[in-house]
């Protein structure tokens, strides 16, 4: 049981490149979501999805991209990133409803 | 204002005393609260889920005022291990989205 999977751990874009942060999860959680963490930010909902094929918006979703194809993967894509986006990513799980989220070991990104 | 405000410290504690934390949400439909603790650079983990007639977990209380909005933690006989950002989290099922606060520093010292 690997719990949440990210990939890369570690990335480095110029500006305008595009990219895809990985996550993954072997828990059969419906909920899956990606937050980003700034310094004195907090974490930051980016976007959500309930379920495979449902997704929706957080706070901060100008720039990303997600789909939900599979219950398991729940991919986030930067279209152009930007400096701004230099962040850490986080994505998490959990069951439906008002659970514990299972965070996975963050991605760290940075925009030059 | 934001939806979650917490103070971000830091709370610079020696060994063994009491330091309390509040967390305050403004969404009144907001239904479940939880307390994770975060280490330097590491991802966020559940310390605790917050009862409406509040919980205690070893040294660790969480208390919900629902009518003045705001969350508490309480640690007692804090250790060295304490020294973490401990992250409120409120949830609002309407919505189905978790909600952080941008965190309190506890630094305990020797």
């Amino acid at each position: 049981n690997a719990g949440v999977t990210q990939t890369p751990k570690f990335q480095v874009l110029k500006t305008g490149q595009s990219m895809t942060l990985q996550c993954a999860q072997d828990m059969n959680h419906e909920y899956m979501s990606w937050y980003r963490q700034d310094p004195g930010m907090g974490l930051r909902l980016i976007h959500y999805s309930v379920g495979a094929g449902i997704t929706d918006q957080g706070e901060v979703p100008n720039g990303y991209n997600v789909s939900r194809s599979t219950t398991e993967d729940f991919p986030l894509r930067l279209l152009s990133a930007a400096p701004s986006q230099t962040s850490v990513y986080f994505c998490a799980s959990s069951y439906l409803g008002n659970n514990e989220q299972f965070f996975g070991p963050g991605t760290r990104l940075t925009v030059l | 204002r934001k939806e979650v405000e917490q103070d971000p410290g830091p709370f610079n504690v020696p060994e063994g005393a009491t330091v309390a934390f509040n967390c305050t949400y403004s969404n009144s439909a907001s239904q479940s609260f939880f307390w994770y603790r975060q280490d330097c650079r590491k991802e966020p983990k559940l310390l605790m889920s917050v009862y409406s007639s509040g919980n205690e977990d070893g040294r660790f209380t969480a208390q919900l005022n629902r009518a003045s909005q705001y969350i508490s933690l309480l640690i007692r006989d804090s250790k060295l291990s304490d020294s973490a950002t401990y992250l409120c989290v409120v949830f609002t099922s309407g919505t189905y989205k978790y909600i952080f606060g941008t965190g309190t520093r506890l630094k305990v010292l020797a």
